[in-house]
């Protein structure tokens, strides 16, 4: 059964670069689709992109500028890197998989949140 | 990208049927039949527990079932439990490998 486990900074202040790595045991990273999602306080969820087997990736227009999805086979894992963060960035971060254009199997969440 | 829309709460008592709508556009929800539905916890990661429309993952109960219509989806959960309370949450393939989720329900058991 693959589980996803995520880790990174909580604690960010305006400017800086939110770094999140999510690793990927009991499975592949090759031969399947990855995304990150958020949630900020009170809102909904939100798509931020997503990384193909090949390494390709695509990314939610309203934060393209800002954001990389990477993926490394070799650590069997893949990261989230958005820049220039501002408070409207805190949020719960989740690693997820990709399969039948749906999402099931989510990383446990990661609390980010920007302050001066 | 706008969120697709979801009332922003439901409520039932035990044992009776709920439905919560997903309304988006024919460049997502009414575009494509791939939209998915989650539950949520709070404090836990979200749950699949509806794809392709109305598909259940193995494990999910028969109690969660899901349809569509144009540019609208709907979730439906029968014999309402307390377990059941919780945040859903509709998604939808939007074109180009982009994604857009609803704006979240929450749904509490009276």
């Amino acid at each position: 059964q693959v589980q996803l486990q995520q880790w990174g900074a909580g604690l960010l202040k305006p400017s800086e670069t939110l770094s999140l790595t999510c690793g990927v045991f009991g499975g592949s990273l090759s031969g399947y689709y990855w995304i990150w999602i958020r949630q900020p306080p009170g809102k909904g969820l939100e798509w931020i992109g997503e990384i193909d087997h090949s390494g390709s990736s695509s990314y939610n227009p309203s934060l393209e500028s800002r954001v990389t999805i990477s993926g490394d086979t070799s650590k069997n894992q893949f990261a989230l890197r958005l820049s220039s963060v501002i408070a409207a960035d805190t949020a719960v971060y989740y690693c997820a998989n990709i399969r039948n254009n749906a999402f099931d199997i989510w990383g446990q969440g990661t609390m980010v949140t920007v302050s001066p | 990208q706008s969120a697709l829309t979801q009332p922003a709460s439901v409520s039932g008592s035990p044992g009776q049927s709920i439905t919560i709508s997903c309304s988006g556009t024919s460049s997502d929800v009414g575009g494509y039949n791939l939209v998915s539905w989650y539950q949520h916890h709070p404090g836990k990661a979200p749950k699949l527990i509806i794809f392709w429309g109305s598909k259940r993952p193995s494990g999910v109960s028969n109690r969660f079932s899901g349809s569509q219509s144009g540019n609208t989806a709907s979730l439906t959960i029968s014999g309402l439990r307390a377990e059941d309370e919780a945040d859903y949450h509709c998604c939808s393939y939007a074109g180009g490998s982009s994604y857009v989720f609803g704006t979240g329900t929450k749904v509490t058991v009276l």
